[in-house]
């Protein structure tokens, strides 16, 4: 079963911040948050994980709650290229399986 | 990170007969996983292979139906046995190297069967 919750679909204007939320209440002190993307026609492709602390990268910024239980995914200036499903996945440390929900997707309007 | 090749990207199959999709990763890894997205929906995990080991086979497939091989560290075949038309999907493989990276997904293989 899924453990996150994402709204089922956002808008942003280009060139405007995005801010997508996720909800995982349930998350354990040993699970990371990951942050995956998947434009259409594609396999999907990882953007950022974090576990307790916020995250930068060139692609995206990840704020997490101080309890854990939500997360937010930043992106700093949306593109046209931006637009795709956003998943939020809580993935235990190691190199175990991990659960996909619906994701969020995120259209970008010129 | 590692990098996924998949084939076939893309085919057309009758039904009864059986497909096995290959993806080659250029890095050594230790478990793959597949997976199956039909259209407009999110993926669902098929099975996780190991190498040297059977495949670990999740709720709803079986490996009659879909055979997974993982000869070495960079290898996984899947096979979809006896198609029918409900098994019109996208497949896909994954990997991860660990050393807390993400995981990497193959580009798909879209799968029609008439």
């Amino acid at each position: 079963d899924a453990k996150t919750t994402q709204p089922n679909s956002m808008e942003s204007n280009e060139e405007e911040p995005v801010h997508l939320p996720c909800n995982h209440s349930t998350i354990s002190g040993t699970d990371y948050i990951h942050w995956y993307r998947q434009l259409p026609s594609q396999g999907p492709e990882y953007v950022i994980h974090g576990l307790t602390s916020n995250v930068n990268n060139r692609m995206a910024s990840l704020a997490i709650a101080e309890d854990r239980k939500s997360s937010t995914l930043i992106l700093h200036r949306a593109t046209l290229r931006d637009a795709a499903v956003y998943y939020c996945i809580l993935v235990t440390g190691g190199y175990q399986k991990v659960t996909f929900g619906t994701g969020t997707k995120l259209q970008v309007i010129p | 990170s590692a990098v996924i090749s998949q084939k076939p990207s893309r085919d057309i199959c009758q039904r009864g007969t059986s497909l096995t999709i290959q993806c080659q990763v250029d890095s050594q890894v230790t478990m793959m996983f597949w997976y199956r997205q039909q259209p407009g929906q999110s993926l669902t995990l098929i099975a996780t292979a190991n190498q040297g080991s059977e495949a670990t086979y999740e709720s709803g497939f079986v490996i009659d139906k879909f055979p997974i091989s993982r000869p070495n560290l960079t290898f996984s075949t899947l096979t979809v046995s006896n198609m029918s038309p409900e098994d019109s999907s996208i497949y896909l493989c994954s990997d991860r190297l660990g050393g807390g990276g993400g995981y990497t997904f193959g580009s798909g293989t879209r799968l029609t069967v008439v």
